[in-house]
């Protein structure tokens, strides 16, 4: 069964440094999404993205994130210049265009030291 | 806006003994539910969705929901707990619109005693 997967599992980064996470969302998805889950608590929206450009997005999606669609596979979430507040779980998602299933990806640990 | 509420932070039941985990939600029409399952440092696994139609919906590993309207639920139940059902599980919401995105709620934390 095709899956979502995420590179790198686990990322550490210093503060202010820029970080690129990606994702690879299943092959006949159009609608892609990031999410983030800080250490116990809950599973928060970030970002949609649908035909290359943002679908909606969240408070917390300020001028330090963004997304990418760089080529027909991968999608990226980049911050500009990490916090500390940044450290989180961050979740990639798809669905396909006539299904409101959304599939995780495993995820990626990122620390901000 | 929508969103989620799970009034049980933390339950313990013990293997075999039955299950229910309580959701609630806030949504000005109906909207999809979903459960997933989340074990330690994994992803989130989808349970069961709700989108419409018979009202109890059936999952994976042996959970069921069932969506009742007038009191803005989607209680996620199962019969019989084993060991490794011990997780945590996100109740979320989406709307029916074109983005999709969900809403989920702060999770429960499921330990089952031997």
């Amino acid at each position: 069964e095709p899956e979502v997967t995420q590179t790198p599992s686990h990322q550490v980064t210093q503060m202010g440094q820029e970080v690129i996470l990606r994702c690879v969302p299943i092959s006949n998805h159009l609608y892609f999404y990031w999410y983030r889950q800080i250490l116990g608590q809950k599973v928060e929206f970030l970002v949609s993205f649908y035909n290359n450009e943002i679908s909606e997005k969240s408070e917390i999606f300020d001028d330090q994130f963004s997304v990418e669609r760089p080529d027909g596979s991968n999608f990226t979430l980049k911050i500009r210049s990490t916090k500390l507040e940044d450290s989180a779980m961050y979740f990639c998602a798809s669905r396909r265009l006539d299904q409101e299933t959304q599939y995780f990806g495993p995820g990626t640990r990122l620390l901000v030291l | 806006a929508q969103s989620v509420t799970q009034p049980d932070i933390h339950i313990t039941v013990s293997e075999g003994a039955s299950l229910e985990l309580r959701c609630n939600y806030s949504y000005g029409a109906t909207p999809y539910l979903f459960w997933y399952v989340q074990s330690p440092g994994q992803g989130l696994q989808l349970l069961l969705k709700y989108f419409s139609g018979d009202t109890l919906v059936q999952g994976i590993k042996g959970f069921e929901a069932e969506f009742k309207r007038s009191q803005s639920s989607f209680n996620l139940r199962k019969p019989s707990v084993h060991w490794s059902d011990a997780a945590e599980y996100f109740c979320a919401v989406g709307p029916r619109t074109n983005a999709g995105k969900s809403t989920f709620g702060d999770g429960t934390t499921l330990t089952v005693k031997p």
